[in-house]
């Protein structure tokens, strides 16, 4: 079975700059979350998505947002970007029945960096 | 205070050491607790899952989970150059898939 895929791998912006971010989960995996990875704040929870929806969010700003397709793919957009959202963005998958609590399978994330 | 504490700092060890790494939390509703393993420029990997509190053995990897104290304990037993990555321990609680994560130890086993 092919694993979480993120794409692009690399990216360079600018400040004040959009982007949009792409991740394929498991197939057959339901629910799509996304973390922000920092040295200094180690890996936040952005949001989740299942079947669509927007299950939970994370203490971001309302810069950062998401959605996700019927076939389960989801983006993360980030507009105006600041400096400080230089991060490496993860993506993980799950089975997520429910109300249950899963296993996540994390993809090899994109590297975000913001000039 | 941080919901989850994991001491950040590097760690050398020789090969065949035995590892310890270690994580306290806050949130008492926490039941499910992982630990990951990231290798540089990779997406964290899941080693151990434990639910509620208890030992579980996998291999030469050994979790512990103490909800009493809210502390939990990952155990490398003969570590080897390969194991040298980065260790995450994560946990979230009853019906949500948002995941907490200490900050990481890098860990280095050397030949």
């Amino acid at each position: 079975k092919a694993g979480v895929t993120q794409t692009p791998r690399y990216l360079i912006k600018t400040r004040g700059q959009q982007v949009t971010l792409s991740c394929s989960p498991i197939s057959g995996h339901r629910s799509v979350s996304w973390y922000q990875q920092t040295p200094g704040q180690g890996l936040q929870f952005l949001f989740e998505y299942f079947s669509e929806t927007q299950r939970n969010k994370g203490n971001f700003p309302g810069r950062f947002s998401g959605r996700q397709f019927s076939n389960s793919r989801s983006e993360m957009n980030v507009s105006t970007l600041e400096l400080g959202d230089s991060a490496l963005y993860l993506c993980a998958s799950s089975s997520r029945q429910g109300l249950s609590t899963d296993t996540q399978y994390f993809g090899p994330g994109t590297r975000l960096t913001v000039l | 205070q941080k919901e989850v504490e994991q001491d950040p700092g590097p760690l050398s060890v020789p090969e065949g050491a035995i590892v310890s790494l270690n994580c306290t939390y806050s949130n008492s509703a926490f039941q499910y607790f992982m630990w990951y393993r990231q290798y540089s420029r990779k997406g964290p990997e899941l080693l151990m899952y434990t639910y509620s509190s208890g030992n579980k053995e996998d291999g030469r990897f050994t979790a512990q989970v103490d909800k009493s104290s809210k502390y939990i304990s990952l155990f490398i037993r003969d570590s080897q150059p390969s194991d040298s990555a980065t260790y995450l321990c994560a946990m979230s609680d009853y019906g949500n898939n948002r995941l907490a994560f200490g900050k990481g130890n890098q860990v280095v086993v050397i030949p």
